[in-house]
């Protein structure tokens, strides 16, 4: 199994600019989550999908930030305009299923974002 | 609010020992309770899952415990290594299954 694979690793962008971080879940997964960890603010969930459809955006700081989850294998997680405040690293995760609290996540390796 | 509390950001110990880390929580009643190991540069690594109606929960050398009455749970690694460096997050699942994490333990082990 690849696990949960997040493209790019590493982004460095000037502020303003419209920045879009990219996830594919484990297949079979049913529940994605975008997440994003600052060391003032430690690991912060920002919105979980469950088959496909958000369930809650609760977590998502402002209007700048969009997610998508247009079919079971992608995932977008989209900034515009971004600030440097947005600097931190994002990761997605996917479990089996939601609505049990019982699954483990599995979380790609993070997309580190710099916004300059 | 709700609070998650992991203690001390920093834990040093030597090669052989118990580690002990500690999650505690407020103004919150958790259905599950994770722990996470998280190394440099990675994405966390889900290690156990507790249950509310579960006192402790063993894996080869790591053992949980989880005490609804004192909102707190006990993440134990016996034998410890310098492999087992790494900063450990606990998280609190509700049924619908959001999780909240700690900050995170980061444990040093010296050989």
């Amino acid at each position: 199994d690849a696990g949960v694979i997040q493209s790019p690793r590493h982004e460095v962008t000037e502020m303003g600019q419209e920045v879009t971080l990219r996830c594919k879940p484990i297949s079979g997964h049913n529940s994605l989550f975008w997440y994003r960890q600052t060391m003032m603010r430690g690991l912060e969930l920002l919105i979980y999908f469950n088959n496909n459809v958000p369930i809650d955006d609760s977590g998502m700081p402002e209007d700048r930030f969009s997610a998508k989850m247009p079919n079971a294998s992608f995932s977008t997680l989209k900034i515009q305009p971004s600030e440097p405040r947005d600097s931190a690293v994002y990761f997605c995760a996917s479990s089996e299923r939601t609505g049990w609290g019982d699954q483990p996540q599995h979380f790609g390796d993070g997309t580190r974002l710099s916004i300059l | 609010s709700q609070k998650i509390e992991q203690n001390s950001e920093a834990l040093n110990i030597q090669e052989g020992k118990t580690a002990t880390l500690t999650c505690n929580y407020t103004n919150y009643s958790p259905a599950y309770l994770q722990w996470y190991r998280q190394d440099p540069g990675r994405g966390p690594v889900f290690l156990l899952l507790i249950r509310e109606n579960e006192k402790e929960k063993r894996k080869e050398r790591l053992k949980v415990t989880f005490d609804t009455t004192l909102k707190q749970s006990l993440f134990h690694i016996t034998a410890s290594q310098p492999a087992d460096s790494a900063t450990y997050l606990c998280a609190l699942n509700t049924n619908a299954g959001k999780s909240t994490f700690g900050d995170g333990t980061t444990l040093t082990v010296k050989p």
